[in-house]
């Protein structure tokens, strides 16, 4: 199994600002994934951050608004940019070894 | 209309009740099906990969029907900590290794004593 950890685990933010999230796996992983799980809804991905290459982001997310960084197998971060309230959600990174494995997600609220 | 579409629910059923969930997805190049549940307040966890000939682990039993696109799953004798929410998951054709997965909106059960 792979163990996931994120920081930061909650926050809240003023719109306009950013907020960098950090996901950090216990072994080494292919392909990280980042999803968003809004208020009362399921999750939806947002990108595939994979080491040594640019992500690549799924329809209507967009690398301006969520950057991501990946600098090794075990690490990832995802930036959420210039923040509205519509950006509170919670935010999941994932992997694939065996099964899908998933953080224990970033609860983010924006005011 | 969403790829993924579940009952949301919620189910309020007595324990050692039988409660069985539905799931249609609407993209026939669909290839991995899954359940996950997610607890209040944390992250999902796959319950079971969903297979053509169905399958079953323990108490609880998933089954697939391509022609219908359609899948289900089953919890028999339910127990007070099957309260969850309950995730309809699929894969497409070549991305079920990885890693990219459409939820559904997921169907809520509570069990009451």
């Amino acid at each position: 199994s792979a163990v996931i950890s994120q920081k930061p685990s909650r926050d809240i933010c003023q719109r306009g600002t950013s907020l960098t999230i950090q996901c950090q796996v216990d072994s080494q992983v292919t392909m990280m994934f980042w999803y968003r799980q809004q208020p009362g809804q399921s999750l939806t991905l947002i990108a595939t951050a994979n080491q040594g290459s640019e992500a690549t982001y799924e329809s209507g997310f967009v690398i301006d608004k969520f950057p991501i960084s990946r600098p090794n197998l075990t690490f990832s971060t995802l930036t959420v940019s210039n923040m509205s309230p519509e950006d509170s959600s919670i935010y999941l990174c994932s992997v694939k070894s065996y099964e899908q494995y998933f953080g224990p997600g970033t609860r983010l609220t924006v005011t | 209309r969403k790829e993924v579409e579940q009952d949301p629910g919620p189910f309020n059923v007595p324990e050692g009740a039988t409660v069985a969930f539905n799931c249609t997805y609407s993209n026939s190049a669909s290839q991995s099906f899954f359940w996950y549940r997610q607890d209040c307040r944390k992250e999902p966890k796959l319950l079971m990969s969903v297979y053509s000939s169905g399958n079953e682990d323990g108490r609880f039993t998933a089954q697939l029907n391509r022609a219908s696109q359609y899948i289900s799953l089953l919890i028999r004798d339910s127990k007070l900590s099957d309260s969850a929410t309950y995730l309809c998951v699929v894969a497409h054709s070549g991305s079920g290794n990885t890693g990219k997965l459409i939820f559904g909106q997921g169907t809520t059960l509570q069990v009451k004593p």
